[in-house]
């Protein structure tokens, strides 16, 4: 079956700077690519994603790119603020995994004013 | 509020005791899927449903868990005999027809003693 790594676990950013996680998935026919953002007690939230015919996909402040060769694809947070501060699990769905969603570990995000 | 819906938003049993979660989705919404999360991981998947059929089913889905989507609306999920294990937090999140994106409810937080 797929899987899914994600790097890194924690991350600690002053307000302002930029925020990069990066994930690797093992199956190439894989072809839909998910962030969520999940804060504590509550329901993962999507704020982006991507599909395997598209590089890359920014809306406002957040972009994801993905290189298909390599296998894997990045989330890219610009100008942080606290309010990020959260977890955020990358995902994989597609090929042999139709349907159904492969999450990383997840990254602990914190921002710091 | 028109998003997925999940209730109990928390369960605590004795070891042992049945428990039965359900989860409305979004209206017309014709995919549902069920995963667990254990603290400090990401949402693993158990099981989905296209309409009333349930297409798939993960190898975490023991015997003693089952689900149901009997009129291709809401579903259950049922555990049987619960184990200490089993606490976790129970996501159900659903799609519609055509796309891949998979909105998340809230989830049952269970805690078996």
């Amino acid at each position: 079956g797929e899987n899914v790594e994600q790097h890194p676990s924690t991350l600690s950013v002053q307000e302002g700077d930029s925020a990069v996680i990066k994930c690797t998935y093992s199956d190439s026919a894989s072809n839909y690519f998910p962030w969520y953002k999940q804060e504590l007690g509550k329901r993962p939230q999507l704020i982006i994603d991507i599909r395997s015919n598209v590089g890359e996909k920014k809306d406002q402040r957040i972009a994801v790119t993905l290189n298909k060769t390599a296998k894997h694809f990045s989330l890219h947070i610009t100008e942080t603020q606290p309010e990020d501060s959260a977890v955020y699990f990358c995902a994989v769905a597609g090929g042999t995994s139709y349907g159904k969603l492969t999450f990383g570990q997840g990254t602990i995000l914190t921002v710091h004013p | 509020d028109t998003g997925v819906s999940q209730d109990p938003r928390h369960k605590i049993t004795k070891r042992g005791q049945n428990v039965t979660f359900r989860c409305d989705p979004i209206s017309e919404h014709n995919r549902l899927y069920w995963y667990r999360q254990t603290l400090g991981q990401g949402p693993e998947f158990l099981t989905y449903f296209q309409n009333e059929a349930q297409l798939e089913k993960s190898r975490l889905l023991s015997d003693r868990f089952s689900a149901e989507r009997p009129k291709g609306s809401f579903s259950t999920l049922e555990i049987q005999r619960t184990e200490q294990g089993d606490s976790a937090m129970y996501l159900c999140a659903s799609s519609p027809r055509l796309q891949e994106t998979q909105y998340f409810g809230p989830g049952t937080r269970l805690l078996v003693l």
